[in-house]
């Protein structure tokens, strides 16, 4: 069974500039998370979608970030206008609909973004 | 709002000794716990997870974990430590009410040397 996956797994660019971050889910897996993973710390959720609606974006910073599902299967997260303190690895994951989000959630490799 | 607290942040230790991570939770409500692992340049994989019923957990590779709901913690253990278990251990949290979020701990990281 194929994972999530993720591109590019490397992005470096300069502040102010925009960047955009892909993932593809599991197939079959409704639910999709977006994490970001500031170094020295835990991965803390962005944003999850149940299929292609929104179900929690308490922790985005819409002011820049924002992110999209349109058919309910892959996902962009999109950084428009970057800052240095964007600079982490964001990973995208993604689960099993249902029982209150007891499912296993399966995790890709990652997006390591470098603001200059 | 729930949390969670790794107390070390690396732990060094020999090939075939014992290990324990320590993670001590904070939560008003009852809660889901996991210890997830991550080796470099991957994503997180599930170890193991107390959802409820028995307190010690047993998860992949050898790894096992006890819910002390009195002492609010929930330490991983094993007893005998490959080379290849080195990588980052992270903690997480979830209030049985709270929707979907997991919180996640800073993470322990675990060096394995022969």
């Amino acid at each position: 069974e194929a994972g999530v996956a993720q591109s590019p797994r490397y992005k470096i660019i300069e502040k102010r500039q925009s960047v955009a971050f892909w993932c593809n889910p599991i197939s079959g897996h409704a639910t999709l998370y977006w994490y970001q993973q500031i170094l020295g710390q835990g991965p803390k959720l962005l944003i999850q979608f149940q299929n292609n609606g929104v179900v929690d974006d308490s922790q985005l910073p819409k002011d820049r970030f924002s992110a999209e599902r349109l058919k309910g299967v892959d996902s962009t997260l999109k950084i428009q206008p970057a800052k240095l303190e964007d600079s982490a690895v964001y990973l995208c994951a993604s689960s099993l609909a249902g029982t209150g989000g007891l499912n296993e959630q399966f995790f890709g490799p990652g997006t390591r973004l470098t603001v200059l | 709002a729930q949390s969670v607290t790794q107390l070390d942040s690396q732990v060094p230790v020999f090939e075939e000794a014992p290990v324990e991570l320590r993670c001590n939770y904070s939560s008003s409500v009852s809660v889901y716990l996991f210890w997830y692992v991550q080796y470099p340049n991957q994503g997180l994989q599930l170890l193991l997870k107390y959802l409820s019923g028995s307190t010690l957990v047993k998860g992949i590779n050898g790894f096992e974990a006890e819910f002390n709901k009195s002492q609010t913690s929930f330490h991983l253990r094993k007893p005998s430590v490959h080379i290849s278990d080195t990588a980052e251990y992270f903690c997480a949290v979830k209030g049985r009410n709270s929707g979907y979020a997991l919180n996640f701990g800073k993470g322990t990281s675990l060096l394995v040397t022969p």
